[in-house]
């Protein structure tokens, strides 16, 4: 049972462009989420997170957009640049407690 | 800036074989946590710790697993007889509170069971 979702394993944008990844998600009780960044050897980091109060949640280049009814998720980069190239993973929780459901990641390649 | 540490950063072993990974938290934290990523899969919660006591685990996390805080530095976690599936990354992650996002993760240890 794949309770998060992202449908889309890579994708590849030019510099300066933006670039959308998605996230579905099945689990009703899940109410926080979350956007991780991966580099080959290291631990996720997490970058970015939303309340299911929210619809929308912005940190300077980086902004998820949440739609409830849905059950979808977005991290949109704007402007794109070559060093996001990364692994990033969606996750959600209930209650923004203790454990992450994550998603299967989307490689994000920014070419110069 | 404080970091999640593991060692080994790479295990190889033989099947049936018992391992313990071990990781250093920050500091100041007081949960600890351990996932896994099987190769091009996602990363999976395998288990909570906290005040001493598991709070939460996975389904993964069954009776071939056991996680300890042996002393006030370290947090490990023992496979018992290693089976070819726990073939993965395992990381490790601490928080200074209960929140996700404060999750800080380690850079991981390569199992590969043979």
């Amino acid at each position: 049972d794949q309770q998060v979702k992202q449908n889309s394993p890579s994708l590849s944008v030019q510099e300066g462009r933006i670039s959308i990844l998605n996230c579905d998600y099945t689990n009703s009780m899940f109410d926080y989420f979350l956007w991780y960044k991966k580099y080959p050897a290291e631990g996720p980091t997490f970058l970015i997170s939303i309340s299911s109060i929210k619809d929308k949640n912005e940190d300077g280049r980086f902004t998820v957009f949440l739609n409830k009814s849905a059950k979808h998720l977005s991290l949109h980069i704007v402007p794109s640049q070559p060093g996001d190239s990364a692994v990033y993973f969606c996750a959600a929780s209930a209650s923004n407690a203790g454990k992450s459901t994550f998603g299967d990641g989307t490689t994000l390649t920014v070419k110069p | 800036e404080p970091e999640v540490t593991q060692t080994p950063s790479h295990q190889v072993t033989q099947m049936g074989q018992e391992v313990i990974l071990r990781c250093v938290p920050i500091s100041n934290h007081l949960y600890f946590y351990w996932y896994r990523q099987i190769l091009g899969q996602k990363v999976e919660f395998l288990v909570s710790f906290y005040n001493n006591e598991i709070s939460e685990k996975s389904e993964i996390f069954d009776d071939q697993f056991s996680v300890e805080r042996p002393d006030g530095s370290n947090f490990t976690l023992k496979i018992r007889s290693t089976k070819l599936e726990d073939s993965a990354m395992y990381f490790c992650a601490s928080s200074k509170v209960v929140r996700v996002e404060t999750q800080y993760f380690g850079p991981g240890t390569r199992l590969l069971v043979l």
